[in-house]
């Protein structure tokens, strides 16, 4: 089974700032790993997601996350923040079963981003 | 194009009624997906259908809970017996083939038991 730790319920941030939401995941096998974010009163969407190659991936809207294996972490970053961004983001994973995983996906609680002008 | 809808956004019952939530997924896509989200959560997966069939239907929480797809297209997740614990929002996701398919999410079907 797959678990994903999200550190930090709750990031608040001036504009123009940079910023680091963390995720940790657990699996016994290899995984995808997933950012959504949930802007307010709308549905999950696609951020980025890592399948395999390079370990730093772009996102939308400026965002990008890096895969580091040894610390089983999926950490996503953007170095400018707006007034915009301000949503609640959700790390998740699936597993990787050699191109049979059926997507399911395991969710972290969500960190909710808010930022300040 | 159009993304995937949730009929209805709101719903309101009474413990013990039973209920029908609805999904049309994105025109084409094989893959469809059910998950739970509690207040304060993230989403719980709860079924996936390819096609017709369920593929994976581990995340139903008990035999209250059942999804069909009859077409290959839309789908409802019924719950029967109604429990307060059950109230939160219900996300329906599709994608075009599964496995690691981008997952496109509607809005919700946002289900209070009183």
């Amino acid at each position: 089974a797959q678990s994903v730790t999200q550190l930090d319920s709750q990031v608040p941030v001036f504009e123009e700032a940079p910023v680091e939401l963390r995720c940790n995941y657990s699996s016994s096998v290899s995984v995808y790993l997933f950012w959504y974010v949930q802007y307010p009163n709308q549905g999950l969407q696609l951020l980025l997601k890592y399948l395999s190659g390079s370990t730093l991936v772009k996102g939308i809207n400026g965002f990008e996350a890096e895969f580091n294996k040894s610390q089983t972490s999926f950490h996503l970053r953007k170095p400018s923040v707006h007034i915009s961004d301000t949503a609640e983001y959700f790390c998740a994973v699936s597993k990787n079963a050699g191109g049979t995983s059926y997507g399911k996906l395991t969710f972290g609680q969500g960190t909710i981003l808010t930022v300040h002008p | 194009g159009a993304g995937v809808s949730q009929t209805p956004s709101n719903k309101v019952t009474e413990k013990g009624k039973y209920v029908e939530l609805r999904c049309d997924p994105i025109s084409g896509h094989t893959a469809l997906y059910w998950y739970r989200q509690s207040l304060g959560q993230g989403p719980e997966f709860l079924i996936y259908f390819q096609g017709t069939g369920a593929a994976d239907d581990s995340g139903l929480p008990n035999d209250r809970f059942f999804a069909v797809r009859p077409e290959g297209s839309v789908s409802t997740l019924k719950i029967q017996r109604t429990e307060r614990g059950d109230s939160a929002v219900y996300l329906c996701a599709s994608s075009s083939y599964g496995g690691d398919d981008t997952q496109y999410f509607g809005p919700g079907t946002r289900l209070t038991v009183l």
